[in-house]
Order: C-alpha cells, then sequence, then structure tokens
C-alpha cells in the first residue's frame, strides 16, 4: 500500500546534539511538508519542497534544515540552534488531483 | 495570507448527541478549506474537504461541514457521535488555485478536542 514513513516514532536528544528524522513516500507525489505540532497551537510550517533539489522554508525554519535529493524522501534534521526542539513531527505529502495532504504518523521528539 | 480560528480548543459531548465543532478563516481570496482528524500519537486523516461546488459537503465516519463565504466558517457536524469519535480535530484553509510556491501550503487552526463520553 502507499504511504508516507516517519522513522523512528520516538526520539531523545541530547541539548548540543542535531538529529535527523526520516520521511519516505511512495506516493510518486510532488510535494513534501514538515510540520511541528505543539498541544494548543495547531500545526506550523518548517519546509517544504516541491521538486527534488528544491525546498522554501515555512514559518518557524530557523533551527531546522532540509534537503530532497529523491523524489521519496525529505529528511528533517534538527540542529543545536533550535532552542525548543521538544515536539511532535509530522511529515506530508500532496496529490495535484486530490489536494489533500496524506501525513506519517509522526516522530515525537524529545530533547534530556 | 489566511488564518484559521477554532472556536472551542475542548468539546465535552455524550455518546449519540449531535456535536458541531466551528472554524472560521480568514482570506483575501478564495480558499480551500479541509477538516482532519488526528488520533493520541498518530498523524492526520483528512475528514473532509472543500475546493468548489456544494456548499454542504460530506465526509467520512458521518462527517459533514458547510462552508459559509458571507461569514467565513467552515463548521463540522455529525447528528449522533460515538466514542470512537474521540480524538482531536483540526480545520485547515488554502489558497484556491494556488500555483507556484504556493501551491498546497495549508494553514491549520489550532484545534479542537472533541471528548465523547458514554
Amino acid at each position: 500500500d502507499g504511504g508516507i514513513t516517519q522513522s523512528p516514532k520516538y526520539l531523545f536528544r541530547k541539548e548540543g546534539q542535531n538529529v535527523t528524522l526520516s520521511c519516505e513516500q511512495n506516493l510518486n507525489h510532488d510535494a513534501m511538508y514538515w510540520y511541528r505540532q505543539d498541544p494548543g497551537q495547531g500545526l506550523r510550517l518548517i519546509y517544504y519542497s516541491q521538486i527534488v533539489n528544491d525546498f522554501q522554508k515555512g514559518d518557524i525554519a530557523e533551527g531546522y534544515s532540509v534537503s530532497r535529493e529523491k523524489k521519496e524522501s525529505f529528511p528533517l534534521t534538527v540542529t543545536s540552534a533550535q532552542k525548543n526542539p521538544t515536539a511532535f513531527y509530522l511529515c506530508a505529502s500532496v496529490s495535484g488531483t486530490l489536494y489533500g495532504y496524506t501525513f506519517g504518523s509522526g516522530t515525537r521528539l524529545t530533547v534530556v | 495570507a489566511q488564518s484559521v480560528t477554532q472556536l472551542d480548543s475542548q468539546v465535552p459531548v455524550f455518546e449519540e448527541a449531535p456535536v458541531e465543532l466551528r472554524c472560521n478563516y480568514s482570506s483575501s481570496v478564495s480558499v480551500y478549506l479541509f477538516w482532519y482528524v488526528q488520533y493520541p500519537n498518530q498523524g492526520l486523516q483528512l475528514l473532509l474537504k472543500y475546493l468548489s461546488g456544494s456548499t454542504l459537503v460530506k465526509g467520512i465516519n458521518g462527517f459533514e461541514a458547510e462552508f459559509n463565504k458571507s461569514q467565513t466558517s467552515f463548521h463540522l457536524r455529525k447528528p449522533s457521535v460515538h466514542i470512537s469519535d474521540t480524538a482531536e480535530y483540526f480545520c485547515a484553509v488554502s489558497r484556491a488555485n494556488a500555483g507556484g510556491t504556493s501551491y498546497g501550503k495549508l494553514t491549520f487552526g489550532q484545534g479542537t478536542i472533541l471528548t465523547v463520553h458514554p
């Protein structure tokens, strides 16, 4: 079945360390997105990519980086510059015809 | 730019009662509207969407929503809820017919936690 796979489901990081969250899709979608979810704040856009080797900053890109070397993959790196990284991170992709997001199951990152 | 306000952060309701989750949006251009549901520690699942046409949109699990352009609202309703409907619900908006770097970008509301009691 087609879908989006995020890994790992839970991730613990020490302060000062970079960590990379994986997002892989086999839906043949061109556009992919990373959102951060905090309680009571909804989802906020971090980065998005509409084609391979191109991506744009979202509303809260500071302290994060991404790459898009393959259509299927859009990894997110949370760097040590991100001051408050503990959150639930969601990856999504969009079908041009259905115009609705397909979401992954998320990665919960905790800084210890 | 678009913005979304979900008017209730929490909605408690008894099983088999009707429910309405309220969503208002702000935009200077035409929009597409969406409702998503999220169960604990999971991703979001699309319930329904309004792109064009009939303002009454039916979705999965017996939910429906009505687009009201004059009141800039897109309230979600279900005539009889079940325990399994307990979840967080998100309203979202995007520019209609957006191209370029605006394509596909959604703005989400803060979420409404629906709790169905037996």
